[in-house]
């Protein structure tokens, strides 16, 4: 089926550790990656995007890498800090101007200690 | 700047009644879309409109209904609510009709008894 997952339900570090939060999208025609952090009561915060031609792409503290040929997405955090404590989802979409819809995996929970 | 805004926040019905969520996008976003998260689980896709035509529906029964306004803000209605419609119900929006970097608002967290 269309539907993204994740390798680890939970995964916990130590501060300043670097954490990495894996993903796997069974849909090889989905071109778009988006991942977020959802903090307990809140929505998912967008963190970081990636799109089908590119395998890397980084932000503030982050780094997403895709491989396309494994069909695997991840997330690097680097130095883990508590706030960064929540449940992070991928989420995997196939561009179309008519309108699509993200399809988003399990989660997983990050869990940061001091 | 505002981001995406819903309300209400927290809602209490009770089985068999009707319930209208809304949503405000970012200023200059003309998509909207809802998801409905079950606790524990990853948002799923109700709902996307643009320019105030449906664009896609998720796999929902005829009961869950949306609309978009001129305004582009955008409302979805619940009609004959089950126990099982429980949930945080989420409303992205983005500039476009294509997915590209939809922002979410904070949920209404709908507890139907």
């Amino acid at each position: 089926g269309e539907s993204v997952g994740l390798h680890l339900p939970t995964l916990s570090v130590q501060e300043g550790d670097n954490s990495i939060i894996n993903c796997a999208y069974s849909n090889s025609a989905s071109d778009y990656f988006i991942w977020y952090k959802q903090e307990s009561g809140k929505g998912p915060q967008f963190i970081i995007d990636i799109r089908s031609n590119m395998d890397k792409r980084q932000g503030q503290r982050v780094t997403v890498l895709l491989n396309k040929t494994v069909k695997h997405l991840s997330l690097q955090i680097a130095a883990t800090q508590p706030g960064d404590s929540a449940v992070y989802f991928c989420a995997e979409a196939t561009g179309n101007q008519a309108g699509t819809a993200l399809i988003f995996g399990k989660g997983t929970t990050l869990s940061v200690s001091s | 700047d505002a981001g995406v805004t819903q309300s209400p926040t927290h809602l209490i019905k009770t089985r068999g009644q009707h319930v209208t969520l809304r949503c405000s996008p970012i200023s200059g976003h003309k998509s909207v879309s809802w998801y409905q998260q079950v606790l524990g689980q990853g948002p799923q896709f109700i709902f996307q409109y643009y320019e105030k035509e449906e664009r896609g529906r998720g796999n929902f029964p005829d009961r869950f209904s949306a609309r978009q306004f001129p305004n582009y803000s955008s409302e979805l209605n619940v009609n004959a609510l089950l126990l099982g419609d429980s949930a945080l119900y989420l409303c992205a929006s983005s500039s476009s009709p294509g997915v590209l970097r939809p922002f979410f608002g904070q949920g209404t967290r709908l507890t139907v008894v």
